[in-house]
């Protein structure tokens, strides 16, 4: 079946350093792949997606790329900030728009 | 756009009392869906509307969960005789119709969530 693994948190960084968190999956056809981000207390905001395979997903410095070769959407950012941190889900949805498969989340501490 | 909107944002309740939860989403959108997700975990599937049609269940969704949409707009969830093992926070989501921008559809709105606290 379809799933999603993500890296195990937390991941503690100091302010403005490099992040990547990685992410694989298994699914059959062509998912769409998502990054979301819950701060806490809150639901979830999505971060970028991407919709087919070398795209690249972009927002407010975080990047992700659909690599259908090594089934990963890993994500990365080249200078965190304190405020980013959070939890952070990668997940898919096959074509059609159905449940949306999540990993199990990856804690990001940024200290100052 | 206001986003997607449950109420209430919290409830705690005794075990064995019934609770409803109520999801309104993105006005356009016509589709919508319950999560429920537990301390440390991303969320897990529960059920999936298209309009008023309820389309899937999971296996989670036992019979004392029941969860509706009667004109295709906000949604219901209840849970009648709750236990301990249900609290957690329940999200609910919607996404686009079809017809508009490839994959469109794929795209999940979540709303804050409903975080249920069972005695």
């Amino acid at each position: 079946g379809n799933s999603v693994t993500q890296m195990e948190g937390p991941v503690t960084l100091s302010e403005e350093a490099f992040l990547t968190i990685n992410c694989t999956y298994t699914a059959t056809g062509y998912p769409s792949l998502f990054w979301y981000v819950q701060y806490p207390g809150e639901g979830l905001q999505l971060l970028l997606k991407a919709t087919k395979a070398d795209d690249k997903g972009s927002n407010k410095g975080f990047e992700a790329t659909y690599r259908k070769e090594t089934t990963s959407f890993h994500l990365e950012k080249g200078s965190v900030q304190v405020s980013e941190s959070a939890v952070y889900f990668c997940a898919l949805s096959r074509a059609g728009g159905f449940k949306t498969i999540f990993g199990a989340g990856t804690r990001l501490f940024v200290k100052a | 756009d206001t986003g997607v909107s449950q109420d209430p944002r919290h409830k705690i309740t005794k075990r064995g009392q019934n609770v409803t939860f109520r999801c309104d989403p993105i006005s356009e959108h016509n589709r919508l869906y319950w999560y429920r997700q537990t301390l440390g975990q991303g969320p897990e599937f529960l059920t999936y509307f298209q309009n008023e049609a309820q389309l899937e269940k999971s296996r989670l969704l036992s019979d004392r969960f029941s969860a509706e949409r009667p004109k295709g707009s906000f949604s219901t969830l209840e849970i009648q005789r709750t236990e301990q093992g249900d609290s957690a926070m329940y999200l609910c989501a919607s996404s686009p119709k079809a017809g508009g921008p490839l994959r469109s559809t794929d795209t999940q709105y979540f709303g804050p969530g409903t975080r249920l606290t069972v005695l």
